[in-house]
């Protein structure tokens, strides 16, 4: 069965550090992969989504991840975070936009 | 573009009583689904439809759990009798369709049960 687990429940960057999000994935077929994003009282927003083709994906905000097949990992990088960055992060794998399996997230809080 | 609309924002009942939630899609998006998150948890996909038929509902709790989607458009996710592990935020999402394009969510309607 699919699965999605995303090993940090909490991390704090300095606002300019970089970040790294970690995602890794079970899955039967070539999935499709996804970084959402929540902030505080609002709705998730897609931040990326990949399927095929460049391993590297560029998203919306400055966000990039990178699919690695021999890892079964998905993960977010960003190479400078802003302060407006602090959310709740969520990977999530399913074929396309069905059966769409979402990890526990990860909480980002941005030091000044 | 109006994004998804939900309501209420803010439900809290008492365990058996009965809530129902409503979710109106982006217009022309004929794909909707209903999400559970638990608090600390990932949402959990617990119905979808397509149009106004039901495309995938293997994790809805179908003795105390209902959705429709009568015109294709609105949506009502109802919850009959609540229990205490109910307690959530329920959000809708809505996509042109079940390939390419992306998930829009609303902001969802949290439900506490006492």
């Amino acid at each position: 069965a699919q699965s999605v687990t995303q090993p940090d429940i909490h991390i704090t960057v300095s606002e300019g550090a970089s970040l790294e999000l970690r995602c890794n994935y079970s899955y039967g077929a070539t999935p499709y992969l996804f970084w959402y994003v929540q902030s505080p009282g609002q709705g998730l927003q897609l931040l990326l989504k990949y399927f095929s083709g460049d391993t590297l994906v560029q998203g919306i905000k400055g966000f990039e991840a990178e699919f690695k097949r021999s890892q079964s990992s998905f993960n977010l990088r960003k190479p400078s975070v802003h302060w407006s960055d602090a959310a709740e992060y969520f990977c999530a794998v399913g074929e396309d936009n069905n059966d769409m399996r979402f990890g526990a997230g990860t909480r980002l809080t941005v030091k000044p | 573009e109006a994004g998804v609309a939900q309501s209420p924002r803010y439900k809290i009942i008492e365990k058996r009583q009965s809530v129902a939630f409503w979710c109106n899609p982006i217009s022309g998006h004929a794909t909707l689904y209903w999400y559970q998150q638990i608090l600390g948890q990932g949402p959990k996909l617990l119905i979808q439809f397509q149009n106004n038929g039901v495309v995938d509902d293997s994790q809805l709790p179908k003795d105390r759990f209902s959705a429709e989607r009568l015109k294709g458009v609105d949506s009502t996710l109802k919850i009959q009798p609540a229990k205490l592990e109910d307690s959530a935020v329920y959000l809708c999402a809505s996509s042109l369709g079940p390939s390419g394009g992306e998930l829009f969510f609303g902001e969802g309607s949290r439900l506490t049960v006492l």
